[in-house]
């Protein structure tokens, strides 16, 4: 069965770092996203990419965070000056459009 | 407002048993999908009910939608040990391009 692969499995940053966080999403899916998972709460909507650009996103995805699509292949969320409070498991998911998503098992952030 | 929102929050029961969760929300929808995520891990699609829909059945999982309460109810016949996870209704807003909101979860115990 496809897989959406997310690289690393996790990641120890410190504040004020850059990360990038890696996805490899499902070869024919057209609509990839980013959500986020803060510990104990619920699973928050980050942005949607489709045809190279962002197609919606969340307040929570202001001008610390962007997207790309570099090869073709990888999907990326950086995350330009980490806080504390961007600790959290992201969660990467790709989708053909109006069905079901395939989520990877997620990258664990954590800001010290 | 808050889309999607699960109840009960916690639910304990004995294996065998039959387990229901429900979930309401506010805006109008494309569809209603059920999630499950175990501990620490990423979210498994379960199963997805489009808006026209009213009943829909998957193994041992069965999902109704009532459009007109703006709610969906999500029974596992027949709970194992291995059901033990937190389990999320996610809806696409008709609003939307594909993105989908998650409620808070309901962490189901199944007790051997």
């Amino acid at each position: 069965e496809p897989e959406v692969t997310q690289t690393p499995s996790h990641q120890v940053t410190q504040m004020g770092q850059e990360v990038i966080l890696r996805c490899v999403p499902i070869s024919n899916h057209l609509y990839f996203y980013w959500y986020r998972q803060i510990l104990g709460q619920k699973v928050e909507f980050l942005v949607s990419f489709y045809n190279n650009e962002i197609s919606e996103k969340s307040e929570i995805f202001d001008d610390q965070f962007s997207v790309e699509r570099p090869d073709g292949s990888n999907f990326t969320l950086k995350i330009r000056s980490t806080k504390l409070e961007d600790s959290a498991m992201y969660f990467c998911a790709s989708s053909s459009g109006t069905d079901s998503y395939t989520f990877g098992s997620g990258t664990r952030l954590t800001v010290v | 407002s808050q889309q999607g929102e699960e109840d009960p929050q916690a639910l304990s029961i004995q294996e065998g048993e039959n387990a229901t969760m429900n979930c309401s929300y506010k805006t109008s929808i494309n569809n209603l999908q059920w999630y499950r995520q175990n501990s620490g891990r990423g979210l498994v699609h379960l199963i997805l009910i489009r808006s026209n829909e009213r009943e829909k059945h998957s193994g041992r999982l069965r999902v109704t939608l009532d459009t007109s309460k703006k709610s969906s109810s999500l029974l596992i016949t027949a709970s194992r040990a291995a059901d033990t996870a937190s389990y999320f209704c996610a809806t696409r807003p008709g609003s939307s391009a594909s993105k989908i909101i998650f409620g808070s979860g309901t962490r189901l115990s199944i007790r051997p």
